[in-house]
């Protein structure tokens, strides 16, 4: 069983370019969530989905940033017009439920480098 | 005041020793704590999970909450070389994918 699955797992972009983030989570999981971490930071909630809903959103940034999890196919973060200060390490979590007893697995990470 | 407060370290320590990692918290609502294990360039992998107070043990890591206090701690005994890592702290009041973490503590053990 493939844990969760991010790519890419390193992608450069130019400032006022997009940048697509993908994250398959777990066989079964249906809940997914995304995190940033800046240089010496810790991890910073941006979204939590399920399978074509966003439940919480209020980590994102309210501009440029979006994300959505489809019936079919990964979960995407999107960035458009990324800006040198989008540099980070962005994670995907997923989880079976949301109950206690349910550990949510992170996947390796995309980092990414606006130059 | 932060929501999660956490020494970034570095800390260094000899093969062998206890280790203990420390966060306080300010959000009384906060009922899940959790510690995390990050090598570098990798994700997060969960180490210790504990609703609300009392403490947990799994071999070599015991984790201890203590709500009234807002303070939870992770011991590591006999630690190891490959203990070396970056531990961070994390805690929720609900659902557990929406985390707040802590910003780490560097560990290094030293052969």
């Amino acid at each position: 069983n493939a844990g969760v699955m991010q790519n890419p797992r390193h992608l450069v972009r130019r400032r006022g370019q997009e940048a697509r983030l993908r994250c398959s989570p777990m066989k079964g999981h249906s809940h997914v969530y995304w995190y940033r971490q800046l240089p010496e930071e810790g991890l910073k909630f941006m979204v939590y989905l399920q399978k074509e809903n966003i439940i919480d959103e209020s980590g994102m940034p309210k501009e440029r940033f979006s994300a959505e999890f489809p019936k079919e196919g990964p979960s995407i973060l999107r960035i458009q017009q990324v800006v040198r200060g989008d540099s980070a390490a962005y994670f995907c979590a997923s989880s079976l439920t949301t109950t206690r007893d349910t550990e949510a697995f992170f996947g390796q990470g995309t980092r990414l480098t606006v130059v | 005041q932060k929501e999660v407060e956490q020494d970034p370290g570095p800390l260094s320590v000899p093969e062998g020793a206890i280790v203990s990692l420390n966060c306080t918290y300010s959000n009384s609502a906060f009922q899940y704590f959790m510690w995390y294990r990050q090598y570098s360039r990798k994700g997060p992998e969960l180490l210790m999970y504990t609703y609300s107070s009392g403490n947990k043990e799994d071999g070599r890591f015991t984790a201890q909450v203590d709500k009234s206090s807002k303070y939870i701690s992770l011991f590591i005994r006999d630690s190891q070389p490959s203990d070396s890592a970056t531990y961070l702290c994390a805690m929720s009041g609900g659902s557990q994918g929406n985390l707040i973490f802590g910003k780490g503590t560097k560990l290094s053990v030293k052969p």
